[in-house]
């Protein structure tokens, strides 16, 4: 069974210029999320979908970031323009909840992947 | 969902049990405890989900007193290869938010 794939693993690129992270989740999993993580602010969420649409997006730090799901199978993670405060290593995690909201039928386990390692010069 | 708090670090032998404890003190009704392990360079990799009382899986068991606010996980007869980081998080549907963790380092 193949897990959670992201690409790319390791991405180095100067300051100003646009990265595009992405991922594709397990196959039936109904729920991606984009952690990042760093050793100041260990594993933050970013962006969490259901079913393809944005659920919570209140940990994107700023409109640098963006993030789409255009189907099931694929989500990206854009940062336009890229800064040094930005490296990272971002993870992609997918799952199956059965019931989303207030009354989640159970927590819901997370699959990551990889997770893709950003520097910015 | 709120951070939760648990011990920087642990220090262990092979062989040995070790009890990893969590305070859920912002806990809310619908949400579940989870934890969580994680090797450099990797991602988190699931352990285990309670809700309350007793959950024991393959790898690790799982106390939830009644008050929901805390929790200990339980890992009979760590190895070396147990050395990690162990988050404990309150998930509900799936979101969670990772506390600062705790590294277990397991030593021969």
């Amino acid at each position: 069974d193949a897990g959670v794939i992201q690409s790319p693993r390791h991405e180095v690129t100067e300051m100003g210029q646009e990265v595009t992270l992405r991922c594709k989740p397990i196959s039936g999993h109904n729920s991606l999320f984009w952690y990042r993580q760093t050793m100041m602010r260990g594993l933050e969420l970013l962006i969490y979908f259901n079913n393809n649409v944005p659920i919570d997006d209140s940990g994107m730090p700023e409109d640098r970031f963006s993030a789409k799901m255009p189907n099931a199978s694929f989500s990206t993670l854009k940062i336009q323009p890229s800064e040094p405060r930005d490296s990272a290593v971002y993870f992609c995690a997918s799952s199956y909840i059965f019931r989303t909201g207030g009354l989640g039928q159970g927590g819901g386990e997370l699959f990551f992947g990889e997770g893709s390692r950003l520097t910015v010069l | 969902l709120a951070k939760t708090t648990q011990p920087i670090s642990m220090d262990s032998y092979e062989g040995q049990e070790v009890n990893i404890t969590c305070s859920h003190n912002n806990i809310a009704t619908n949400d579940y405890i989870t934890w969580y392990q994680q090797f450099p360079s990797q991602g988190p990799r699931f352990i285990i989900q309670g809700y309350k009382t007793k959950v024991t899986n393959e790898v690790a068991s799982l106390f939830i007193p009644a008050d929901r606010k805390s929790s200990t996980l339980s890992l009979p007869r760590v190895s070396l290869s147990d050395t990690a980081v162990y988050y404990c998080l309150d998930t509900n549907a799936g979101k969670s938010t990772f506390g600062d963790g705790t590294t277990l380092t397991v030593k021969p």
